[in-house]
């Protein structure tokens, strides 16, 4: 899981599985944004879930959001060898103007 | 569709060096963003900024300065590169609060 500082975590995975990760953050959030960063490319947006909703869907991604732990998930369902990326959670920072990203979930999904 | 580019795409400096990071967005959008991306250490806020001549610094601003001339642009400079550094340098644009951002592809820094 992402947390702040923490390590950045690796997971592999065949094509076709299914993956969940998860993240904590520290301070009060309004909404929590997951990104997809593929390597050599900036991060893009996947997901937005605000702190009224506790779960949002998108195609083949589900995100969660608890906002009494502090916490979310990203699930990716049947995964393609194309997910193989780095997903970063991100929560608010600056009064909201900016976002706080975390360390990272690095996922390998081999053919 | 709109597009965020960043120049350039890999920088070698020197130690003590002044290096400069440019970033064009043709979103329209009023904020932009620098962000400093580590192996492992996810993206720190370097510098912010929610429309033109603004500057607001992030976590990581110590060591650099940043310049918003006009709306479409944000250049970053490094003020004194240190030997051994390496990292990518990312900007993002927003529509502004809560929205989703779009980011540059980075530029690469290497300093020998």
């Amino acid at each position: 899981s992402q947390w702040g500082e923490e390590n950045l975590q690796a997971l592999s995975i065949q094509e076709g599985e299914d993956v969940t990760m998860n993240c904590s953050y520290k301070t009060y959030t309004t909404v929590v944004q997951w990104y997809r960063q593929k390597s050599g490319k900036g991060p893009a947006q996947l997901i937005l879930i605000r702190s009224n909703e506790r779960e949002k869907r998108s195609g083949r991604l589900r995100a969660t959001l608890d906002t009494s732990s502090q916490s979310s998930s990203l699930s990716i369902t049947g995964t393609l060898a194309t997910d193989t990326a780095v997903y970063f959670c991100a929560t608010e920072s600056q009064g909201g103007r900016a976002l706080i990203f975390g360390t990272g979930t690095t996922v390998s999904v081999s053919p | 569709g709109g597009i965020i580019t960043q120049t350039p795409k890999f920088l070698i400096g020197q130690e003590g060096q002044k290096l400069t990071l440019k970033c064009q967005q043709n979103f329209n959008h009023d904020t932009m963003y620098w962000y400093r991306q580590d192996s492992g250490k996810g993206l720190r806020l370097i510098y912010y900024s929610i429309t033109e001549n603004d500057l607001q610094k992030g976590d990581l601003s110590e060591g650099y300065d940043a310049s918003r001339e006009k709306k479409s642009s944000f250049s970053l400079t490094v003020t004194s590169a240190q030997k051994n550094e390496m990292a990518v340098f990312l900007c993002a644009s927003s529509i502004g609060k809560n929205s989703d951002y779009t980011f540059g592809s980075g530029t690469r820094l290497l300093v020998i």
